[in-house]
C-alpha cells in the first residue's frame, strides 16, 4: 500500500519555464512534508518542508503547496535551470522520525 | 556542514556472504536511518536507531539487522546475502532537537551475484 503516491515518474520542461512536481498521500495523520532532491550518484539533499498547519511555504526559486482536503501536494519551481534536473522525492510523517517517501519524479530542465 | 559518509561507494558480494555496510555521522545525531532505493520504489526504511544501543524496524527488515554501539555509527549487517539484496543503500541522520530534516550520505550501490 503506497501512502505517499509521486504519479509522474519524469518530467521534461524548457529552462525558464515553471517545473510542477505532484505528490498525493492517503494518510490523513500525516502532518509534515518534506522534498528532497537526488543527483545521481549522490544521496538525497533537503529542499524544502511544510507543516500541515500551512498551506505554502517558500524559499527562493522553490515554493511547497498543500492541499489538505485533497491530499495533495505540489512543488513549484521557477523559473526552472538545467542545474534542477534531478530526480525529486516528496516524504511524509505523522510528528515521528519514520518517513514515507513516494517513488521520485525525474525532472530534467532542457536548455 | 552536516557530514553522513558511508564507507564503500560500491561493492559487490557473493550469494550466501555476510556484508556489513558502515555509516558515520560527525553533527552528533541522535537519529539514524538506514534505507535502500529501489526503481519504481522509491527509498524504503529498513532501520532506524533514536539512541545508541536502541533500534526500530522499518517496513523492510527481513534479511537485515543493525548495531548502534557508538552514538556517530550505524552499521547495517546482511547475514547471508541474497541476490534481491542487489540495491541501493542509504543512510540517514537527523536531530531529535531541530526539524525533521534528514541527512544523507552518497549511498552504497551493493551487488550480490
Amino acid at each position: 500500500d503506497q501512502q505517499v503516491k509521486q504519479n509522474s515518474p519524469s518530467l521534461s520542461v524548457q529552462e525558464g519555464r515553471i517545473s510542477i512536481l505532484n505528490c498525493d498521500y492517503t494518510n490523513s495523520m500525516f502532518d509534515y512534508f518534506l522534498w528532497y532532491k537526488k543527483y545521481p550518484a549522490e544521496g538525497p539533499t533537503f529542499l524544502i518542508s511544510i507543516s500541515s498547519i500551512k498551506d505554502k511555504n517558500e524559499d527562493g526559486r522553490f515554493t511547497v503547496f498543500l492541499n489538505k482536503s485533497a491530499k495533495h501536494l505540489s512543488l513549484h519551481i521557477v523559473p526552472s535551470q538545467p542545474g534542477d534536473s534531478a530526480v525529486y522525492f516528496c516524504a511524509a510523517t505523522s510528528g515521528t522520525y519514520k518517513y514515507i517517501f513516494g517513488t521520485g519524479t525525474r525532472l530534467k530542465v532542457l536548455a | 556542514d552536516v557530514k553522513v559518509t558511508q564507507s564503500s561507494r560500491y561493492l559487490v558480494k557473493r550469494t550466501g556472504e555476510k556484508v556489513f555496510l558502515e555509516c558515520v555521522q560527525d553533527m552528533d545525531h541522535e537519529n539514524m536511518f538506514w534505507y535502500r532505493q529501489d526503481p519504481g520504489l522509491g527509498l524504503r526504511l529498513i532501520y532506524f536507531s533514536y539512541d545508541v544501543k536502541m533500534k526500530e524496524k522499518g517496513d523492510i527488515p527481513e534479511g537485515y539487522s543493525v548495531s548502534r554501539e557508538k552514538k556517530e555509527r550505524f552499521s547495517l549487517i546482511l547475514e547471508s546475502a541474497s541476490t534481491n539484496q542487489t540495491s541501493m543503500y542509504l543512510c540517514a541522520s537527523s536531530s531529535t532537537m531541530s526539524s525533521y530534516e534528514q541527512y544523507f550520505g552518497p549511498g552504497t550501490r551493493l551487488t550480490v551475484t
